[in-house]
This record gives structure tokens, C-alpha cells and sequence, in this order.
């Protein structure tokens, strides 16, 4: 079973704008990341926070941590034709990933 | 290219054939993962290696599955008696195994068995 739900399932919004997409999760955990798939391929790592890190930023991505509602959020800034694709966040325990289902961005020019 | 190599990327198989899937990790990473996502889901943890050694297998790695890494390189996944139910796609990662850290993903096999 999947420990981490994404909320929306699917976001389509104009270029330019900002895309928000959440995070929830059941059981505690080591840390959090972000990957994204585009279709077809293998994911691609986005962005790590820690379980003691509230925010962290790198470049148009923010991701905000809350351990105390174990729910986790991703913004994307000014977003890009480029940024369609897949969202995953996954949570880390005993040295593996659990994975939620996803959240599928698209991004229309 | 040095990241994670997957071969095949794609095949096809009859109901009841075996399959064999290779992954070639980054060269300096000790862990190795294997995952399985069918469409519209996310990634589902399937077992992982640190170095040579299997630490974990998930009750979906059903008896009909085995991986392997010999020599802590590469690795294969096979399955056995394939099954419908089987068909989706085959991730491959590596990390570093040092700690809490990204995992970086190969390209995948996609598994269709008719």
C-alpha cells in the first residue's frame, strides 16, 4: 500500500502561473522528497527536506514540511511548458521510498 | 552517460514465459532498488540490495520473482511464469547508502505479457 496521498490528483494551469500541489502521509518518517516523471520515463529527484526542516527552496521549487499534520507541500513558481509532467512525493523509512499516487501537472501554453 | 542504466527497455512476453531484467547502477553507489508502478500509480517499493547482500523484499515479490546482484554491481530481476497481472513498468534505482539521501532512477522496463 501507498503511505503518501498528493492532492489534486491532476492540476492544469496557464503558463506562468504558480502550481501548489500537497502532500499527506500516515506513519513518521526520516525525510520527504519530491521526484518528478515525465511520461513515459524514470522519475527524476526534485528536492529532499528533513524531518526537523520546515521549508526548504531551490530555484522555483519551495517545499514546506509539517510533521505535526504529516503533510508536506510543493509550489512551483512562474511555471513552464517543461514542467509538465508527474509529481511524486515520497516518504523515507527504514532505508526505503514509499510513494504516493501522484499528482499530474499539466501546463498550457 | 554515467547515470542508471536499464535493459530491455521494453518487452513482451507470452502468459507462462520467463523474463529477465538487468540494471546497471552508478558505479559508486552501494544500494540498489527495485521498484514496480503500473499506470496511474506511483512507484511500489518491490526489494533492495546494500552492495551484494538482499536486505528487504516486499510481500508483493511474490515466490515467482528473484533478484540478484552479484559482486554488488549490477543486478537482474527475474520473473517466472509471468502472469498478466505482471505487466507494468520496472524501475530501477541507486543511491549512495550512506544515509538519508536521493534515490536517482533509471529509464525503467516496460513489461507487457499477453
Amino acid at each position: 500500500s501507498q503511505q503518501g496521498e498528493e492532492d489534486p490528483q491532476a492540476l492544469s494551469i496557464q503558463e506562468g502561473e504558480n502550481a501548489t500541489m500537497n502532500c499527506s502521509y500516515k506513519t513518521s518518517i526520516n525525510n520527504l522528497q519530491w521526484y518528478r516523471q515525465n511520461s513515459g520515463r524514470g522519475l527524476v529527484h526534485l528536492i529532499l527536506i528533513r524531518s526537523n526542516e520546515r521549508e526548504k527552496h531551490s530555484g522555483r521549487l519551495r517545499v514546506t514540511l509539517d510533521t505535526s499534520k504529516k503533510s508536506s507541500s510543493l509550489l512551483i513558481t512562474a511555471s513552464r511548458a517543461a514542467d509538465t509532467a508527474s509529481y511524486f512525493c515520497a516518504t523515507e523509512g527504514a532505508q526505503k521510498l514509499v510513494f504516493g499516487q501522484g499528482t499530474r501537472l499539466t501546463i498550457n501554453p | 552517460d554515467t547515470g542508471v542504466s536499464q535493459d530491455p527497455r521494453h518487452k513482451i512476453t507470452k502468459r507462462g514465459q520467463n523474463v529477465t531484467f538487468r540494471c546497471d547502477p552508478i558505479s559508486e553507489h552501494n544500494r540498489l532498488y527495485w521498484y514496480r508502478q503500473t499506470l496511474g500509480q506511483g512507484p511500489e517499493f518491490l526489494t533492495y540490495f546494500q552492495n551484494e547482500a538482499q536486505l528487504e523484499k516486499s510481500r508483493l515479490l511474490s515466490d515467482r520473482f528473484s533478484a540478484e546482484r552479484p559482486k554488488g554491481s549490477f543486478s537482474t530481476l527475474e520473473i517466472q511464469r509471468t502472469e498478466q497481472g505482471d505487466s507494468a513498468m520496472y524501475l530501477c534505482a541507486s543511491s549512495l547508502g550512506v544515509g538519508l539521501e536521493e534515490q536517482y532512477f533509471g529509464p525503467g522496463t516496460r513489461l507487457t505479457v499477453t
